[in-house]
């Protein structure tokens, strides 16, 4: 998981209430994202953000939103408008700027269930 | 389309035999691949990466081959060991046009399962 911190690890939500899953690096990288994992399937991207106080839409940006108010935290808000929040969250990092072979290193999810 | 897939769901394999997990990409664009392996409950780990201008890349106990000319790539483990035992994803990054960042495509994964 390397400098990747992710919390909580099992997070319990009711419906049509917001949470946030929280996201940390220390490992000085300028790019952030979040992807949502479902049982038996592949990363799909939420967000990304190349540097602090930007972001852009990934291919689900719907329901979720994000902040990068500084370079070393990247939250990810799970709203009441999303429709099946319950997955598998993980967050990861790369050096970013603009590295055609830039590698992402992952935290180690958090688990989210809507009851 | 954009996609990196897997040829097996599943691949079973007697502790102290050689792993091979196979990954077919769709696109030729694409500039480099990354192996991670994720375990239970866990997020996914770097394994290993390789750039399109190489066809072979080694690690410790691992190693990638890619073949561009049919858009393969695989894994090879040596020796596997119970530890070994994980989800192992195949991805590509991908730049858009004028993007400036890759995206990450991931497969759907395949499960690696070691008999004692």
């Amino acid at each position: 998981d390397g400098g990747i911190t992710q919390s909580p690890k099992y997070l319990f939500r009711k419906e049509g209430q917001n949470v946030t899953l929280s996201c940390e690096q220390n490992l000085n990288h300028d790019a952030m994202y979040w992807y949502r994992q479902d049982p038996g399937q592949g990363l799909r991207l939420i967000y990304y953000s190349q540097i602090v106080n930007d972001f852009q839409k990934g291919d689900i940006a719907e329901g979720y939103s994000v902040s990068r108010e500084k370079k070393e935290s990247f939250p990810l808000t799970v709203t009441s408008a999303q429709k099946n929040p319950t997955a598998f969250y993980l967050c990861a990092s790369s050096k970013g700027r603009e590295r055609r072979t830039d590698t992402q290193y992952f935290g180690p999810g958090t688990r989210l269930t809507v009851l | 389309g954009e996609s990196v897939g897997l040829h097996l769901p599943t691949l079973s394999v007697q502790e102290g035999d050689n792993s091979i997990i196979n990954c077919a990409y769709s696109n030729s664009a694409s500039d480099y691949f990354i192996w991670y392996k994720q375990e239970s409950g866990k997020g996914p780990q770097f394994i290993i990466d390789i750039r399109s201008n190489m066809d072979k890349r080694q690690g410790q106990r691992v190693t990638v081959l890619l073949n561009k000319t049919v858009k393969h790539l695989s894994l090879q483990i040596a020796a596997t060991q119970p530890g070994d035992s994980a989800v192992y994803f195949c991805a590509e990054i991908l730049f858009h046009g004028s993007s400036n960042t890759g995206k990450l495509i991931f497969g759907q994964g395949t499960t690696l399962q070691v008999k004692p």
